[in-house]
This record gives C-alpha cells, sequence and structure tokens, in this order.
C-alpha cells in the first residue's frame, strides 16, 4: 500500500542543536512536501520538492533547510533548533493537488 | 495568492444536532477545495474534495460540502452528529497548477456533547 512514513514520530531536541526530520513515500510522486501545523495557524508550507535534487522554499522556510537525495526520501533540515520552532511536522507527496497522502506527523520538542 | 478563513475557532454541539462548519477561501482561478478532520494526536483524514461538476460534494461518516462560487464559500455540514466527531476540521484551498501546494484555514475544533 502507497504510503508516507516520517520518523521519528517524537524528538526533543536542545537549543542550538541540530534536528533532521526524515520522510519516505511508495506513492512514487514527483512532488514532496513539508508543513508545520501550529495552533491558530493551521497547516503552512515551509519547503517542497518536484524530485530528486530539487528543494524550493514554501511560506516560511526561515530556519530550515530541505534535502531531497531521491524519488522517495525528503528530510527537513534545523541547523540550529529553537523553541519556536516547537510544533507538529507533516510530510507529504503528491502527483497533482487531488492526490496527496500526508504522513502521520512529527512531534517536535525544542527545550 | 491562495487563503483560507475558517471564522469559527470552537463549534459546540449537541449529539444529533446538524452541523454546519464554514471556510471562506480567496483564489483568482479555479480552486480545487478539500477538508480534513484530525482526531487527538492523530494525522489528517480527507473527509471530501471538489474541482468541479455538482456543487455538492458528498463525503465520508455522512460528511457533505457545497461550493458555492459567487460567495467563495465551501461550507462543510453534517445532518446529524455523533460524539466521535469530536475533532480539529480543516479547510484548504490549492491550485491544479504549478506546485499544488495547499494552503490551509486555521481549523474550527468540534465538540460534540450528549
Amino acid at each position: 500500500e502507497a504510503a508516507v512514513t516520517q520518523s521519528p514520530r517524537n524528538k526533543v531536541a536542545v537549543t542550538g542543536g541540530k534536528v533532521t526530520l526524515s520522510c519516505n513515500q511508495t506513492n512514487n510522486h514527483n512532488n514532496m512536501y513539508w508543513y508545520r501545523q501550529d495552533t491558530g495557524h493551521g497547516l503552512r508550507l515551509i519547503h517542497y520538492s518536484y524530485g530528486a535534487g530539487s528543494t524550493e522554499k514554501g511560506d516560511i522556510p526561515d530556519g530550515y533547510k530541505a534535502s531531497r537525495p531521491s524519488q522517495e526520501n525528503f528530510s527537513l533540515i534545523l541547523e540550529l533548533a529553537t523553541p519556536s520552532q516547537t510544533s507538529v511536522y507533516f510530510c507529504a507527496s503528491g502527483r497533482r493537488a487531488s492526490d496527496y497522502t500526508f504522513g502521520s506527523g512529527t512531534r517536535l520538542l525544542v527545550i | 495568492a491562495q487563503s483560507v478563513t475558517q471564522p469559527d475557532a470552537r463549534v459546540t454541539v449537541s449529539e444529533g444536532a446538524s452541523l454546519q462548519l464554514r471556510c471562506k477561501y480567496s483564489y483568482s482561478g479555479t480552486p480545487y477545495l478539500f477538508w480534513y478532520v484530525q482526531y487527538p494526536r492523530q494525522g489528517l483524514q480527507l473527509l471530501l474534495k471538489y474541482y468541479s461538476g455538482d456543487p455538492v460534494v458528498q463525503g465520508v461518516n455522512g460528511f457533505e460540502a457545497e461550493f458555492i462560487k459567487s460567495n467563495s464559500s465551501f461550507h462543510l455540514r453534517k445532518a446529524s452528529v455523533h460524539w466521535s466527531d469530536s475533532a480539529v476540521y480543516f479547510c484548504a484551498v490549492s491550485a491544479d497548477t504549478g506546485n499544488y501546494k495547499y494552503v490551509f484555514g486555521a481549523g474550527t475544533r468540534l465538540k460534540v456533547i450528549a
């Protein structure tokens, strides 16, 4: 069954540390996305990718980097984590707007 | 640019009552519209989506939504709610061109009481 898998499910990080959130999809979708969810804001787009080797800035990219080494994998990198990056992060893949698949989310706490 | 407004942050209804959750969007082209539900500490589940055709679209678990272009609205409805419908509901808009990004509303937290 096609799916989007995120790891880890939960993460506690120290302020100033480096955090990598991983996402793997078996949908063979070209497009992948990272969103964060915060109360009062819904989900907001951080970075996205059109395919292997491609990363693009979304609506709120500051403080985040992304990496797409292959069709299946898309990582979100926080080089210097801050408490304001405490959130729930969702990865998604999609060929078009009509066929998104979301992962289950990663809860990140930066202390 | 796209945007979505869900004007009601919280809604409380009695079990068995009807429900309407409001969503207004802004997009200059033809929008792709979605409703998602999120149960506590879970991911997003698609309830329904709309792009064209009959403006009333049926979804899962008895939910439906009506696209009203003149009002830029896509309200979610259910005839009779159950306690298990308590969750957060998100409306989202996308374009079927470009990067296909979703723009979400802030969400409406629904509480169903006995």
